[in-house]
Formats: structure tokens, C-alpha cells, sequence
């Protein structure tokens, strides 16, 4: 069975500052990953996601991650926070051979200036 | 891209009476479609997967005959919660599989039952 976990349920950062997210997982087959935000009452909007291929993928608004077969993580990260960043991230994975995503918990994220 | 709809964004109902939500992938055909349901300040909980021309799958724990979903066309999911109670109340969110293995989020739906 999958499994997701994202450490630390809210994350503050000060408007400039490095942003990381952490996600581990648990997945039997190769997975995929992928990070999605989420603005308050809004559905969820994919950031990025890593399916085969090169380990670092970059996505929208100038976050990227990194799959670390090893550790079993694909933590997110954007070098200069926006205040517009603030908004709830969520990780999740799919085994190669099935459709549902499983996610985690979310990580709150706050930018403070 | 890929474009979700859902209708309606809010709605507000009496206890007791059944809830249409609509899931439209707007700009691809999308033979499977999924339904989520998210409390405040949690997670999304798959409620079931929708497949185009057949019956949907459901999670453990969710009651397919209070959470009728019906996927009539390659665009079009509906889930339908029957006979509505007040611990009903959530966030529903649909996605549809588009391409390149990933789902797109519709913007959600949210229930008050009163």
C-alpha cells in the first residue's frame, strides 16, 4: 500500500526566504509524484509532478523537487518566497500501475514579510 | 490546459433532501473521473473512482447508495448525495485523468446541509 507523509503541518517563512516542504513515501512499484496547492475554498492545482526520467522537475511559479529513490523523498522547494505562496501544499503518490492518487495530510504554508 | 468545472460551487440544502454536483472536463475526454471529499483543515479522502459507462468503485466506508455517481459521458461525472443529513456537510472535489498520467482538480463544491 502507498503512503505519503509531509512533515510539519504548517511551514512559516519570511517573504524572500527559502521555501521546503518535505514529502516521504512509501510505494511496492515505481511511483509517481506529484505536488499540488491548494488556495483557500479553491479546488487543488498541480505544481509539479515526476513520473520517469530526470530526478529534478521543475514546476509553475518557480518551484521545483527532486526524487530521491534513496530516501524515499521528493521534498518541494522555491528559493525566494512570495506572499502569494501562502496557500496549503499537498504531496501525493500513485503506483505506476494504478490511477488513485494518495495523499498527504497538506503543509500549510505562511509568508510573512 | 487541462480544464475541471464542477457546478455548483456552493450549495445550501435541507436535511433530507438529495444534492446533484456536476464534474465537467471542459477541453479533454476523461474515462475515469474521481470524487474526493475534504472536512476543514484536512486531507482529500477518495470517495470513489467514476469510469465512463460502468459502475463506479468505492472507497471502504463510503455508502454507494447514499453517494450515487453516475458517468454518463467521456465529460460528464455526477455524484449525487441522497437523502442528505447535516454530517454531509463538506467540500467535495472531483478530478478527471488527463493526460500524461495526471488527474486535474475541479475548483469544488461546497455543502451545508442544514
Amino acid at each position: 500500500a502507498q503512503s505519503v507523509t509531509q512533515l510539519g503541518s504548517h511551514v512559516s517563512v519570511s517573504e524572500g526566504a527559502l521555501v521546503l516542504l518535505r514529502c516521504n513515501y512509501s510505494s511496492s512499484v515505481p511511483p509517481y509524484l506529484f505536488w499540488y496547492v491548494q488556495y483557500p475554498n479553491q479546488g487543488l492545482q498541480l505544481l509539479l509532478k515526476y513520473t520517469t526520467g530526470a530526478t529534478l522537475v521543475k514546476g509553475i511559479n518557480g518551484f521545483e523537487a527532486e526524487f530521491k529513490k534513496s530516501e524515499t523523498s521528493f521534498h518541494l522547494t522555491k528559493p525566494s518566497a512570495h506572499m502569494s505562496d501562502a496557500a496549503e501544499y499537498f504531496c501525493a503518490v500513485r503506483d505506476s500501475g494504478y490511477s488513485t492518487l494518495t495523499f498527504g495530510k497538506g503543509t500549510m504554508l505562511l509568508v510573512s514579510p | 490546459g487541462a480544464v475541471v468545472s464542477q457546478h455548483p460551487s456552493w450549495v445550501i440544502c435541507k436535511s433530507g433532501t438529495s444534492v446533484k454536483i456536476e464534474c465537467r472536463s471542459l477541453d479533454f475526454q476523461a474515462t475515469t473521473m474521481f470524487w474526493y471529499r475534504q472536512f476543514p483543515k484536512q486531507s482529500l479522502m477518495l470517495m470513489a473512482t467514476s469510469n465512463e459507462g460502468s459502475k463506479a468503485t468505492y472507497e471502504q466506508g463510503v455508502e454507494k447508495d447514499k453517494f450515487l455517481i453516475n458517468h454518463a459521458s467521456l465529460t460528464l461525472s455526477t455524484l449525487t448525495v441522497t437523502s442528505a443529513h447535516p454530517e454531509d456537510s463538506s467540500f467535495y472535489i472531483c478530478s478527471a485523468n488527463g493526460g500524461q498520467e495526471t488527474q486535474y482538480f475541479g475548483p469544488g463544491t461546497r455543502l451545508l446541509v442544514l
